[in-house]
């Protein structure tokens, strides 16, 4: 029973360069949500996605940053032109509906370098 | 902007002690509550959950919940070196986009052989 799959798990990027990020929820969950973890700083909500739609980007950067999950395959969190500023883990986590009471299940992360 | 409060640590007690984590949040309407644990390097991963008020077990690990008081803490009993972790709470979004979480800083603990 697989979990929440990440990848790549490291992502080492120069400043300018995009940054791709996969997730692939639970089996039988269709609700994707993104988190961001600065060093030393809390888990901050990014993106929560069904398929096909973008539920709530708030959390999200107005430039650079997009997320997508398609009818196939994984979600996907994009970040065009990166920044050192941009240097940190990236979670994904999974529920099976978009419920309060759901409990959400993190992904491995990725953890994202900007030299 | 939910707030959730969580005492800053870091926390050190020693093995087979209890250690307490408490957690305070600022949605007096706020009706599912998460404990999560994280390592070091490592993703978060579900201690507990609690939705009425009192204690909820499960094996070493009581959550307590007082929604008068916008309170919820976790208590380890019988602590063990593998429990020195991050300790972070989690309160969902109630709003019209429901799925959000917002989390505190996060507890750490130590316990020390």
């Amino acid at each position: 029973n697989a979990g929440v799959m990440q990848n790549p798990r490291h992502l080492v990027r120069r400043r300018g360069q995009e940054a791709r990020l996969r997730c692939s929820p639970m089996k039988g969950h269709s609700h994707v949500y993104w988190y961001r973890q600065l060093p030393e700083e809390g888990l901050k909500f990014m993106v929560y996605l069904q398929k096909e739609n973008i539920i709530d980007e708030s959390g999200m950067p107005k430039e650079r940053f997009s997320a997508e999950f398609p009818k196939e395959g994984p979600s996907i969190l994009r970040i065009q032109q990166v920044v050192r500023g941009d240097s940190a883990a990236y979670f994904c986590a999974s529920s099976p509906a978009g419920r309060a009471a759901d409990t959400q299940y993190f992904g491995p992360g990725t953890r994202l370098t900007v030299l | 902007q939910k707030e959730v409060e969580q005492n800053s640590g870091p926390l050190s007690v020693p093995e087979g002690a209890i250690a307490s984590l408490n957690c305070t949040y600022s949605d007096r309407g706020s009706q599912s509550f998460f404990w999560y644990r994280q390592y070091s390097g490592k993703s978060p991963e579900l201690i507990m959950s609690i939705y009425s008020n009192g204690d909820k077990e499960d094996g070493r690990f009581t959550a307590q919940l007082n929604k008068a008081s916008q309170y919820v803490s976790l208590l380890i009993r019988d602590s063990q070196p593998s429990d020195s972790a991050t300790y972070l709470c989690a309160v969902p979004d109630r709003g019209s986009t429901l799925g959000r979480l917002y989390f505190g800083r996060g507890t750490q603990l130590t316990v020390w052989p």
